[in-house]
């Protein structure tokens, strides 16, 4: 079946720290690949987005560059900050019938 | 204003009673959606709704049902409430037209959520 795998969380980092949040994705056809970012007390934003293989989506100081031969969508950002601080989702949607499945969440804690 | 707004927020109930959650846009989407959230779960699809006419189940519809009292309203009730029922709610809503490569086309845009807790 369709599905998305997140590394666990809560990934705890100093300000100013390489991320990087795993995600990984099994679905029939091409799927486009998202990221929704959750600040606590909010619902969830869209953070980036890819549609096809080989896009990079881009915000904020995030990327993640959609990679089919890994069936990866991996989120990295240079230099987080405590703002960064959130619960990140890893989604996809088929085209067949425009559901999004997501992942379970990570939790991102960022110490200044 | 917000565009994806819940009532209530919170809400404490008892086994048994029937809850009805609302979600209001001002987005002027024509689809909307039920989801909830559970620690380690990620989001599960409860029911969605392409326009007023048309309701669907999502993964995780028992228990649960809808109405679209108009393109900006989008209901979830819970006829009788149970514990395991307790989680978060979202709603969200999208636009069904721009084509594959607009951005409007594919971003769920989510209402604040609305915490239940059933006793």
């Amino acid at each position: 079946g369709n599905s998305v795998t997140q590394m666990e969380g809560p990934v705890t980092l100093s300000e100013e720290a390489f991320l990087t949040i795993n995600c990984t994705y099994t679905a029939t056809g091409y799927p486009s690949l998202f990221w929704y970012v959750q600040y606590p007390g909010e619902g969830l934003q869209l953070l980036l987005k890819a549609t096809k293989a080989d896009d990079k989506g881009s915000n904020k100081g995030f990327e993640a560059t959609y990679r089919k031969e890994t069936t990866s969508f991996h989120l990295e950002k240079g230099s987080v900050q405590v703002s960064d601080s959130a619960v990140y989702f890893c989604a996809l949607r088929l085209d067949s019938n425009y559901q999004l499945i997501w992942g379970a969440g990570t939790k991102l804690i960022i110490k200044p | 204003d917000a565009d994806v707004t819940q009532t209530p927020r919170n809400r404490i109930t008892k086994t048994g009673k029937r809850i009805m959650l609302e979600c209001s846009q001002t987005k002027g989407h024509d689809r909307m959606y039920w989801y909830r959230q559970d620690p380690g779960l990620g989001l599960r699809l409860i029911y969605y709704s392409f326009d007023v006419k048309d309701i669907n189940k999502g993964e995780i519809s028992d228990g649960y049902s809808v109405s679209r009292q108009a393109q900006a309203k989008f209901s979830l009730s819970l006829e009788s409430a149970i514990p395991n029922q307790t989680a978060l709610y979202f709603c969200a809503t999208r636009t069904g037209t721009g084509g594959m490569t607009s951005g409007a086309y594919n971003e769920q845009f989510f209402g604040p959520g609305t915490r239940l807790t059933v006793l």
